[in-house]
């Protein structure tokens, strides 16, 4: 089957810096790939969808300028939480579909202090 | 949002026994999902079923899907410990790499030795 890897798997920052998550698709071009937040025991919610080449298309209430998406190849997109703060701690994961089944990253475990 | 609702929120069983977990959703579908999650990783993806198929089988997985209803059904007979994990069900409302599945809120599934 296809393989989407997402890095790091772990990531403590200090409050008010920037951390970046890359998610690659290791064996399909992705044109698009999917990124979502996951609480505790909760389920996945969408935060955007990196298009590459283009825009990402935020879903309501994700702010833009908080996580900043970039897809500049087809393999391979970023995303970037600026200046992270306490309440950005959570699971974040990567996906793309190819062609019909959505391929996920391992996913990464944000932790700001 | 999300559209799949699954039932029950927890199950735990015995080992050998059978599991089945259910998931409604509110919207039109060209698929339904289900995917497997264990704790702290991604989601792997363990079946699809197209909105014009009624019953599908993989392995000891056994999917049913009644759109009049808008629900759909996962069997995992024999269950063994290392069925440990929470599953989720997605609906896909058009099939494509840039369709955006909705998750529904999962449901943990503990298998005892």
């Amino acid at each position: 089957g296809a393989v989407v890897s997402q890095h790091p798997s772990r990531v403590i920052c200090k409050s008010g810096t920037s951390v970046k998550i890359e998610c690659r698709s290791l064996d399909f071009q992705a044109t698009t790939m999917f990124w979502y937040r996951q609480f505790p025991k909760q389920s996945l919610m969408l935060m955007a969808t990196s298009n590459e080449g283009s825009k990402a298309t935020y879903e309501q209430g994700v702010e833009k300028d908080k996580f900043l998406i970039n897809h500049a190849s087809l393999t391979l997109s970023t995303l970037t939480v600026t200046s992270a703060h306490p309440e950005d701690s959570s699971f974040y994961i990567c996906s793309a579909r190819h062609p019909s089944r959505a391929f996920f990253g391992q996913g990464t475990r944000l932790t700001v202090v | 949002s999300q559209q799949g609702e699954e039932d029950p929120q927890a199950l735990s069983i015995q080992e050998g026994e059978n599991a089945t977990m259910n998931c409604s959703y509110k919207t039109s579908i060209n698929n339904l999902q289900w995917y497997r999650q264990n704790s702290g990783r991604g989601l792997v993806h363990l079946i699809l079923i197209r909105s014009n198929e009624r019953e599908k089988h993989s392995g000891r997985l056994r999917v049913t899907l009644d759109t009049s209803k808008k629900s759909s059904s996962l069997l995992i007979t024999a269950s063994r410990a290392a069925d440990t994990a929470s599953y989720f069900c997605a609906t896909d409302p058009f099939t494509g790499a840039n369709s955006k599945l909705t998750f529904g809120k999962g449901i943990t599934l503990s298998v005892r030795p």
